[in-house]
């Protein structure tokens, strides 16, 4: 069964810095990747996925996510984090089959400071 | 617009009543899930449903129920026997789970407070 790390339960990051967020899944084909981004007492909004072809995909709100199959891992950045980015993500993987819901990681708490 | 509306957004229930959270969608998604939120804790597959009148058991279904009579519906009823109800609750859609390029789209949660 596939399975999603999130090893950063909460960071902190200066506004105006730049962001990286880590996810390690564990899976035994190609995986589905995607990155949700939740504001407090809100549903999930998607900002990327990955499912194949070029392994550096654009996400809204000029997020980025690498996939590094070598590495296990599909890492969410961006260059310069505002006020506004503050809030949950999750990481996810989906099945080749798509039979099988997302397994979602535990998330990462952002904050941002000024 | 199309979407995922949970209704109602905030719900309080005394211990040892049952409860029903609905779900309805209008994106013509085939398959839709619950999935409940405890702080810490990431999102937990309560129960999914990949076609009208037919569902599966999620990671933590004990306690609760769900019904799919209907593409667009797919509410959830916390009973009695669930230990620990008080949560944020989520549901979902997809177009279809044979399909291999689809992403979930979410409503905005129910919170269930159980005093």
């Amino acid at each position: 069964a596939q399975s999603v790390t999130q090893p950063d339960i909460h960071i902190t990051v200066s506004e105006g810095a730049s962001l990286e967020l880590r996810c390690n899944y564990s899976y035994g084909a190609t995986p589905y990747l995607f990155w949700y981004v939740q504001s407090p007492g809100q549903g999930l909004q998607l900002l990327l996925k990955y499912f194949s072809g070029d392994t550096l995909v654009q996400g809204i709100k000029g997020f980025e996510a690498e996939f590094k199959r070598s590495q296990s891992s599909f890492n969410l950045r961006k260059p310069s984090v505002h006020w506004s980015d503050a809030a949950e993500y999750f990481c996810a993987v989906g099945t080749y089959s798509g039979n099988t819901p997302l397994v979602f990681g535990k998330g990462t708490r952002l904050s941002v400071i000024a | 617009d199309g979407g995922i509306t949970q209704s109602p957004k905030y719900l309080f229930r005394k211990e040892g009543q049952n409860v029903t959270l609905s779900c309805e969608q209008n994106l013509n998604h085939d398959a839709m899930y619950w999935y409940r939120q405890d702080p810490g804790q990431g999102l937990r597959l309560i129960y999914y449903s990949q076609i009208v009148n037919d569902f599966q058991k999620g990671d933590i279904a004990e306690g609760y129920s769900v019904s799919r009579e209907k593409k667009e519906s797919f509410p959830l009823t916390v009973t009695s026997a669930q230990k620990n109800p008080t949560a944020f609750y989520l549901c979902a859609s997809s177009i279809s789970p044979r399909q291999v390029d689809t992403e979930a789209f979410f409503g905005q949660g129910t919170r269930l407070t159980v005093v």
